[in-house]
């Protein structure tokens, strides 16, 4: 069955460590997202990508960064210069520039200690 | 103010009660969505809508494009209704979907 892998589920890492979140998709998608997702708050859109080896920054970019290197991998890092980086993120893909449903991960919870 | 805002923020229900989630929003939109997130944190995409009306088993979509709003029905809702539903909407700007705060459902026994 096509779908969206989010690996791992649950990450802990300590302050100042970079980390990188794994999102792949078989759904021959061309979008991809990540969102963050924090108590009491809709979901945030941190970047997004509508073709390889080209994505643009969402509302929060800050502190993260992405690549694009295949059609199926979107892959998120969590940097030493994102601030508040525990929280719950999600990655979505869509068929890009049409009217069409998105595709969410199962997601990642990350925590920072 | 946000640009989608939904209501209520929580909800209680006893099963078999018939529930209405409502969703405003202040822009253009080319399509909405209504997603149901799980405790575990996964999100399923319900319904897309961009007119009308759209109905899958017990669950019941509808949008006023004039009004800018839509609903979520349940009908004889169920325990296992109980979730966090999600609107969100796709500005005829863009590609990129804008999200409600989320509604929480608790169904009981």
């Amino acid at each position: 069955d096509g779908g969206i892998t989010q690996s791992p589920k649950y990450l802990f890492r300590k302050e100042g460590q970079n980390v990188t979140l794994s999102c792949e998709q078989n759904l021959n998608h061309d979008a991809m997202y990540w969102y963050r997702q924090d108590p009491g708050q809709g979901l945030r859109l941190i970047y997004y990508s509508q073709i390889v080896n080209d994505f643009q920054k969402g509302d929060i970019a800050e502190g993260y960064s992405v690549s694009r290197e295949k059609k199926e991998s979107f892959p998120l890092t969590v940097t030493s210069a994102q601030k508040n980086p525990t929280a719950f993120y999600l990655c979505a893909s869509s068929i890009a520039g049409a009217n069409y449903g998105y595709t969410f991960g199962s997601g990642t919870r990350l925590t920072v200690v | 103010k946000n640009e989608v805002e939904q209501s209520p923020q929580n909800l209680t229900a006893q099963e078999g009660e018939f529930i209405t989630i409502n969703c405003s929003y202040s822009v253009g939109i080319s399509a909405l969505h209504w997603l149901q997130q799980h405790p575990g944190g996964g999100i399923v995409s319900l319904f897309m809508l961009s007119s009308g009306k759209k109905k899958h088993g017990r669950l019941i979509a509808t949008i006023n494009i004039q009004e800018k709003h839509s609903s979520l029905h349940i009908t004889a809702s169920h325990p296992r209704d109980s979730a966090v539903y999600i609107c969100a909407v796709r500005e005829t700007s863009g590609s990129r979907l804008t999200f409600g705060e989320g509604t929480q459902l608790t169904v009981n026994p």
